[in-house]
């Protein structure tokens, strides 16, 4: 059974950069037949893809996030990254790391998210 | 851009109704859907692919159908576990997209 768990600061600075890392367990990040991605969610809003990594390191990016947007893999971790800079209130939301099932398709794991609050 | 929407944004509903949510695309995707059900403070869960696949484990109850720009979830008797918040998320391009959700709660 694949495990999504996502770590990091709870708490950035506005104009600061929020760094998430998901730790897989269960299987390899390195299988050719899955890409990892990111979406987060504000409180009491909807889902927003932010983007997407294969574990040839190829990366796949919302366009209104792709400018302040960074999508990193460590397959000897088999730990992928997110890094979201010049961060505002805007930026506060639960943040989930998951699995797109069978290439890049449909989110068939999830991690349990992580909310990331933007305040001074 | 690939634009979703979904009607009704809220639906008021009683245990064992027959329940329907319709998602829409701004342009054809194919069968190029997945339904999710979130609940609070929880992260979403996959319950059909690819439109009409129901995902392994999800009860039959759930069903999935459309192609090009309109599907549907159906709830075909509504229990007490499937009060939630429902997603159709599009992925025909490199560029997903979620729709806004519908809100099943306790008529």
């Amino acid at each position: 059974q694949v495990q999504l768990q996502e770590s990091g600061p709870g708490l950035v600075k506005p104009s600061e950069t929020l760094s998430l890392t998901c730790t897989v367990s269960g299987g390899s990040i390195s299988s050719s037949s899955y890409y990892w991605g990111w979406i987060r969610q504000p409180p009491g809003k909807g889902l927003e893809w932010i983007g997407t990594i294969y574990y040839t390191g190829n990366t796949y990016y919302n366009p209104s996030l792709k400018s302040r947007v960074t999508i990193s893999i460590d397959t000897s971790k088999n730990q992928f990254s997110l890094k979201v800079s010049s961060v505002t209130v805007a930026d506060t939301a639960v943040y989930y790391c998951a699995r797109h099932s069978s290439s890049f398709t449909y989110l068939d794991y999830w991690g349990q998210g992580t909310l990331v609050t933007v305040s001074s | 851009d690939i634009q979703m929407t979904q009607s009704p944004s809220t639906l008021s509903a009683s245990v064992g109704d027959r329940v329907t949510i319709t998602c829409r695309a701004s342009q054809s995707i194919s069968s190029w859907l997945a339904w999710y059900q979130q609940k609070p403070g929880k992260a979403p869960k996959l319950l059909i692919y690819k439109a009409s696949s129901l995902e392994s484990g999800v009860p039959s109850r759930f069903s999935g159908s459309g192609s090009g720009t309109e599907f549907t979830l159906t709830i075909s008797s509504l229990q007490p576990d499937d009060f939630a918040t429902y997603y159709c998320q599009q992925y025909n391009s490199y560029l997903f997209t979620f729709g806004p959700g519908t809100t099943v709660d306790i008529k």
